[in-house]
């Protein structure tokens, strides 16, 4: 079945820890994504990736860091310098401009 | 910049009502336009795209037509069912040095039976 899986759907994490949320594709797109959606709010860019080894801060990129050492793998990470990490956080992939974007499941992520 | 700005919810409808979302965008170049569906708790879902001006997107009855005078994406559908309550989000993709795909707050509708 081909298509974005984001792991794991629920996270919980403790004040002051890191935490790694997984983004995997199996669409050989070359383009991955990672948006951040807050209650009742659209979705606003923290990192992308147009190939492997390369990787853009998107606009609140503060506070998270990501690596992108294989083309079907794009993992996110929530470090204790981001305030306010409790939200969705959702994963993308696509071919280039013009096409669509393909999004996991999402994952989402309480700081208790 | 680019952007999109798309009319703020919620909108609610009865069964069998007419449908629009507003949307408009700002961009430099010839930006790809599209609208995604997002259902609770789930990622999004392209509905619809138009890749130049004057094309129309279509499916499952929505439509959308890619306005470059008036730099708008409405989206409509005819007759609205129950099954539709979701996010709609407008959106735009181009090539800034890179590509990626900007989009708009979302606008929540509720169908009513």
């Amino acid at each position: 079945d081909g298509g974005i899986t984001q792991s794991p759907k629920y996270l919980f994490r403790k004040e002051g820890q890191n935490v790694t949320l997984s983004c995997e594709q199996n669409l050989n797109h070359d383009a991955m994504y990672w948006y951040r959606q807050d209650p009742g709010q659209g979705l606003r860019l923290i990192y992308y990736s147009q190939i492997v080894n390369d990787f853009q801060k998107g606009d609140i990129a503060e506070g998270y860091s990501v690596s992108r050492e294989k083309k079907e793998s794009f993992p996110l990470t929530v470090t204790s310098a981001q305030k306010n990490p409790t939200a969705f956080y959702l994963c993308a992939a696509a071919t280039g401009v013009g096409t669509e974007a393909f999004f996991g499941q999402g994952t989402r992520l309480t700081v208790v | 910049g680019n952007s999109v700005t798309q009319m703020e919810g919620p909108v609610t409808l009865s069964e069998e009502a007419f449908l629009t979302i507003n949307c408009t965008y700002t961009a430099t170049g010839y930006p790809s336009l599209f609208w995604y569906v997002q259902y609770p708790g789930e990622g999004l879902q392209l509905l619809l795209k138009a890749t130049k001006a004057d094309d129309k997107g279509s499916n499952k009855g929505f439509e959308a037509t890619y306005r470059k005078e008036t730099t708008s994406f409405h989206l409509e559908k005819g007759s609205v069912q129950v099954s539709d309550s979701a996010v709609y989000f407008c959106a735009l993709s181009v090539n800034t040095g890179g590509f990626k795909t900007i989009f708009g707050a979302g606008t929540r509708l509720f169908v009513k039976a």
